[in-house]
């Protein structure tokens, strides 16, 4: 069972429609979580960390973490095209190291 | 947020060479750093983790003979690709962090990445 895992895409939404993104992970003493967003050739962006469970909001970003099911999502609300991206989920465990998941490739159609 | 400038942003070299790449954190102490691996089309690959001052933590199935990381200040560290061969073309990135126990929970800041090609 890897690390941390994400359905890989792609996800293809219209434009304005809501993109949901979902993470799963094993280690149940993971304390951070983390969404990052990747364009091709490029280093990751942070978009959203959350470190409690329930909803965190930030503009159109909104994370969900439910610890019990072991479970982190992102959705991303009035979806446009420079949203297009590869969407990485990383969580931190108690060493310290922040592991990502495959990523999502997300397309956001005009 | 916190800026780390990885340097170059690409380099090509050949085959049997060394290229060493440097990570520093301009506007932050960074006790640790962590180094990636990207390979097309997929995730970040932890490499290594390393704390300033001492030697780095390698996963597992990273050689590291081949990929020596130095973190010798609070804001440089360098990786060394030793006789690069073209399966270690790739694109790499370092991040950092603050000390947490001193000044709180926060994510790694990236590097721009370096794209490394072997010939």
């Amino acid at each position: 069972q890897k690390e941390v895992e994400q359905n890989s895409g792609p996800l293809s939404v219209p434009e304005g429609a809501i993109a949901s993104l979902n993470c799963t992970y094993s280690d149940r003493g993971s304390q951070s979580f983390f969404w990052y967003r990747q364009y091709s050739g490029k280093s990751p962006e942070l978009i959203m960390f959350i470190y409690s469970n329930g909803d965190k909001e930030d503009g159109r970003f909104t994370a969900q973490l439910n610890k019990a099911s072991q479970y982190v999502s992102l959705l991303i609300r009035d979806s446009q095209p420079s949203d297009s991206a590869t969407y990485l989920c990383a969580v931190s465990n108690q060493g310290g190291k922040l592991i990502f998941g495959q990523g999502t490739e997300l397309s956001v159609k005009p | 947020g916190a800026v780390v400038s990885q340097h170059p942003s690409r380099v090509i070299c050949k085959s049997g060479t060394s290229v060493k790449i440097e990570c520093r954190s301009l506007d932050f102490q960074a006790t640790t750093m962590f180094w990636y691996r990207q390979f097309p089309k997929q995730s970040l690959m932890l490499m290594a983790t390393s704390n300033e001052g001492s030697k780095a933590t390698y996963e597992q199935g990273v050689e590291k003979d081949k990929f020596l990381i130095n973190h010798a200040s609070l804001t440089l560290s360098t990786l060394t690709v030793t006789s690069a061969h073209p399966e270690d073309s790739s694109f790499y990135i370092c991040s950092a962090r603050w000390d947490r126990v001193k000044w709180g929970n926060t994510e790694a800041f990236f590097g721009q990445g370096t794209r490394l090609t072997v010939v």
